[in-house]
Parts: structure tokens; C-alpha cells; sequence
């Protein structure tokens, strides 16, 4: 079975770091691109990052550059995404996402994890 | 990089069909071949539906069809059914940098 499954959410104070993981199974997942897309609390969806099959193509969205970093390990199927400087308006549901192809953006995000919750808060 | 517009309701009967429209600029549908239609259930994970305008994955009912004409990319639902009603989300790729945008998102209502 084709899976995503999230982990490393939790309630962090204002400033400080996270670090989440996606771990991949039933698909040769060094193989295709991988994202980052989060939904605040009764909000739309936004996309936060994308990195291509080999790491060589990474993209942010703006309002997260400087900040997040996304990155992958192929040996152990697994993808992470580096939250530093945490805000209140990072608080989301965040969600782990295939694209279809080996490069990100292009033709969509077949394959969702179920997601991990952030919440930032004092 | 403003998300794509769409409408925050839309409803219709049983078996009636349905469009939700997704409007940008000529900087990214209207430059676009990419754009997606994700279908999202309370409480869970988005799911594709469209990709590359007017692709369905398998497993999709062909029930959902894409278009687009110049900056505005529609999803029309046909056979509205129950199981029908969730949220929509459109998506377009913008450039390299950016990658992918959403649409603020519709509520599908079956009445």
C-alpha cells in the first residue's frame, strides 16, 4: 500500500524550532518529487515547499523562506521539513505530499499523508 | 503570490451537475498548463481529482471534468451525488520558485 505518515508535530513555544518527518512506503519513493502543504485551523490549503527526486530543485513559498527547510533522505524513504522561528501563524496541520513526477509543481500531488498538527503558543 | 480565486459556496440537487471556477492572472493560469483539483472530506486528507487541466487519475469518476479559458479553470461536477459534497481546491504551478499555488476553496453543498 502506497503510504505517508507524518510525525513530529506537537505544541511549541513562539521561536523555537521543529523538526517533522514524513516516512514513505509502497512506492520507490526516491523517485519522485515530495511537498510540504499546511492548513490552519479551519483554513485553506497553502503550499509550503517542494523538493525535486535528488534534492537539486528546492522551492519555498514566500511566506516561509528563510525559515523552513525542506530536505530528504532516498536511503531511508524519508522526507523532513526544518521549522525555524516558529509563529503564531504557523500554527497548521501539515501535511506531507507526492507529486507525480520527479520534479515538483507540475502535474499535481497524487499521494497524502493524514498529517501532523503544529501548534504554536505560549 | 495571492491565491487563486473561487467561489466559497456552491450547491445543487441530486444528479444536477455543478462548476466551480478558479481564477487567477495571466501569470500563472493564464500561463499555465498545470493546474490541479484536489477534493477534500472533513477531516481528511486532500485528494486529486484533476491534474493538467482536464487528466483524471485512475479511480477517479469521470463524473469530474477540467477545463480552462484564459485565466479562469473550472471543475465541473456531473450526477451531483451525496458523497459529492466536500471542499474544493484548485491549484496552479507558478513558476520554479514558487511551485504551486491554491485557490481559496469551495463548499460543495448536495441538497
Amino acid at each position: 500500500e502506497v503510504q505517508l505518515v507524518e510525525s513530529g508535530g506537537g505544541l511549541v513555544q513562539p521561536d523555537r524550532s521543529l523538526r517533522l518527518s514524513c516516512a514513505a512506503s509502497g512506492f520507490s519513493f526516491g523517485d519522485y518529487a515530495m511537498n510540504w502543504v499546511r492548513q490552519a485551523p479551519g483554513k485553506g490549503l497553502e503550499w509550503v515547499s517542494g523538493i525535486s527526486w535528488n534534492s537539486g530543485h528546492i522551492a519555498y513559498a514566500d511566506s516561509v523562506k528563510g525559515r523552513f527547510t525542506i530536505s530528504r533522505d532516498n536511503a531511508k524513504n524519508s522526507l523532513y521539513l526544518e521549522i525555524n522561528s516558529l509563529r503564531t501563524e504557523d500554527t497548521a496541520f501539515y501535511y506531507c505530499a507526492r507529486d507525480r513526477v520527479d520534479s515538483p509543481g507540475y502535474h499535481g500531488m497524487d499521494v497524502w499523508g493524514q498529517g501532523t498538527t503544529v501548534t504554536v503558543s505560549s | 503570490q495571492s491565491a487563486l480565486t473561487q467561489p466559497a459556496s456552491v450547491s445543487g440537487s441530486p444528479g444536477q451537475s455543478i462548476t466551480i471556477s478558479c481564477t487567477g492572472t495571466n501569470t500563472d493560469i493564464g500561463s499555465s498548463e498545470f493546474v490541479s483539483w484536489y477534493q477534500q472530506h472533513p477531516g481528511k486528507a486532500p485528494k486529486l481529482i484533476i491534474y493538467d487541466v482536464d487528466y483524471r487519475p485512475l479511480g477517479v469518476s469521470t463524473r469530474f471534468s477540467g477545463s480552462k479559458s484564459g485565466n479562469t479553470a473550472s471543475l465541473t461536477i456531473s450526477g451531483l451525488q451525496a458523497e459529492d459534497e466536500a471542499d474544493y481546491y484548485c491549484s496552479s504551478y507558478i513558476t520554479s520558485n514558487t511551485l504551486y499555488v491554491f485557490g481559496t476553496g469551495t463548499k460543495v453543498t448536495v441538497l
